[in-house]
C-alpha cells in the first residue's frame, strides 16, 4: 500500500522554538509539497519541491524553510516558531507528468505553539 | 491569479438525500479539476478529477462534471451515507510541478 508518513501527529512547542516536521514517501515521486490548514482558510501551499535539493516557495513561505536531501524525504522546518504557526500541516507527494495534481496525502501533524 | 471557491458549509443532511456541493473557478485556460475528501482524523485523498472541458469524473457514486461556459465544477451524489460525513475540497492545478489550489473546504455531516 502507498503510503505517505509524517513522523509526528501532535507536537506542541514553546515559542521560538526551531521544530522539524519529517515526511517520507514510498512511491518513488519526484514532487512533494507542505501545506497547511487552517480552519476557514482551508489548504495553503508553504513550500514544494521537484527533485532532490530542489525546492520553491509556495503562497505562505516566510517563517518556514525545507530540506530535501533524499527523494524520498521532505522536511519543514520552522526556525523559530511562533504563535501564529500552530496549525495542521500536511504532506503530499506527486509522481507528476500525465499523473499531475492526482496528490497522495500524510495524516497530517498538528502542531501547537505555546 | 488561479482561485476556487467553494459552497461554505457545514451542509447536514439525511441519509438518503440528493448532495450537491458547488464549486466554481478561475483560471487562465483550462486546468485539471480535482475534488479531494478529508475524512475525520485523516488526511486528504482523491474522490475524483477532470482533465478537460464536459469531462465528468466519477468514483464512489460521485459525481462531478467539468463546465468551462460557468467555470465550475460542482459535486454531486444521488443518496449519500452516513459515512460520506467528511470535508470535501474542491482544487485545480496551480503549475506545472502538480502544485494544487484548494478552495477552503465543504464540511458534510450526514444524518441516519
Amino acid at each position: 500500500d502507498v503510503k505517505v508518513t509524517q513522523s509526528s501527529r501532535y507536537l506542541v512547542k514553546r515559542t521560538g522554538e526551531k521544530v522539524f516536521l519529517e515526511c517520507v514517501q514510498d512511491m518513488d515521486h519526484e514532487n512533494m509539497f507542505w501545506y497547511r490548514q487552517d480552519p476557514g482558510l482551508g489548504l495553503r501551499l508553504i513550500y514544494f519541491s521537484y527533485d532532490v535539493k530542489m525546492k520553491e516557495k509556495g503562497d505562505i513561505p516566510e517563517g518556514y524553510s525545507v530540506s530535501r536531501e533524499k527523494k524520498e524525504r521532505f522536511s519543514l522546518i520552522l526556525e523559530s516558531a511562533s504563535t501564529n504557526q500552530t496549525s495542521m500541516y500536511l504532506c503530499a507527494s506527486t509522481r507528476g507528468g500525465g499523473r499531475a495534481g492526482e496528490l497522495f496525502f500524510g495524516e497530517g501533524s498538528r502542531l501547537t505553539v505555546l | 491569479g488561479n482561485s476556487v471557491t467553494q459552497m461554505e458549509g457545514p451542509v447536514t443532511l439525511s441519509e438518503e438525500a440528493f448532495l450537491t456541493i458547488n464549486c466554481t473557478y478561475t483560471a487562465t485556460g483550462y486546468p485539471s479539476l480535482f475534488w479531494y475528501v478529508q475524512y475525520p482524523g485523516e488526511g486528504l485523498q482523491l474522490l475524483l478529477k477532470a482533465t478537460k472541458a464536459d469531462d465528468k469524473g466519477s468514483n464512489k457514486g460521485f459525481e462531478a462534471t467539468y463546465r468551462k461556459e460557468t467555470t465550475s465544477f460542482h459535486l454531486e451524489k444521488g443518496s449519500v451515507q452516513v459515512s460520506d460525513s467528511a470535508v470535501y475540497f474542491c482544487a485545480l492545478i496551480g503549475g506545472s510541478q502538480g502544485n494544487l489550489i484548494f478552495g477552503k473546504g465543504t464540511k458534510l455531516s450526514v444524518k441516519p
